[in-house]
């Protein structure tokens, strides 16, 4: 069965980086275009930015172009977030998410989260 | 940025009984539009897609419609594992965008 497993969460220093991966198994990950969303405690979903299927185009929200960097290693079946700069509004559950289809971007497999805390 | 506004935020439910929720976009994002559950320290789980199209494993009582800028998700006999937060999401425009959600409670 499809499993997306995050890890890499924790608490962290304004200003400081961190990295999030996301393990993908139970389906052919090299086919799928994969996601990052992102939720604040009492928060709807806020989507972060895709990869492509092979790695080659990725897309960010306007406010976290810069900072923020998605990518993949189709070798390890893993999916990547990397965070720069960060700020205490970054502070939030993270799920890895799968794309449900090739042009549609709604998510039909997540991963259970890692929690990001910013705060000194 | 589409705005996905959700209502009513609380929806308190008895077991058996109809729930409609409603999802009204900020702009016409034709049929791309998801629905989602999710429990209390759990994951969203698609219920949804493509306005009306029931993600593999949903039982058949859930059902979406809609179109345009106003969608809704209907729960036609409410279930105790049904007690759960909702949310919506276009994927016509960049930025993918979310509603805040309603939560369905128990009445």
């Amino acid at each position: 069965q499809v499993q997306l497993v995050e890890s890499g969460g924790g608490v962290v220093q304004p200003a400081r980086s961190l990295r999030l991966s996301c393990a993908a198994s139970g389906f052919t990950f090299n086919k799928y275009a994969m996601h990052w969303v992102r939720q604040a405690p009492g928060k709807g979903p806020e989507w972060v930015g895709v990869v492509s299927y092979d790695g080659n185009i990725q897309y960010y929200r306007d406010s976290l172009k810069g900072r923020f960097t998605i990518s993949r290693d189709n070798s390890k079946n893993t999916l990547y977030l990397q965070m720069n700069s960060l700020r205490g509004e970054d502070t939030a559950m993270y799920y890895c998410a799968r794309q449900g289809e090739t042009t549609s971007e709604y998510f039909d497999f997540w991963g259970q989260g890692s929690l990001v805390t910013v705060s000194s | 940025e589409i705005v996905m506004t959700q209502s009513p935020a609380t929806l308190s439910v008895s077991p058996g009984e109809r729930a409609t929720l409603s999802c009204r976009a900020s702009q016409n994002v034709s049929g791309d539009l998801a629905w989602y559950q999710q429990k209390p320290g759990q994951a969203p789980r698609l219920l949804i897609h493509g306005v009306s199209a029931t993600a593999t494993g949903i039982p058949a009582r859930f059902s979406g419609s809609g179109s345009g800028t106003e969608f809704t998700l209907t729960i036609s006999s409410l279930q105790s594992e049904d007690f759960a937060t909702y949310f919506c999401q276009q994927y016509y425009y960049w930025p993918l965008t979310f509603g805040g959600g309603t939560k369905v409670e128990i009445k």
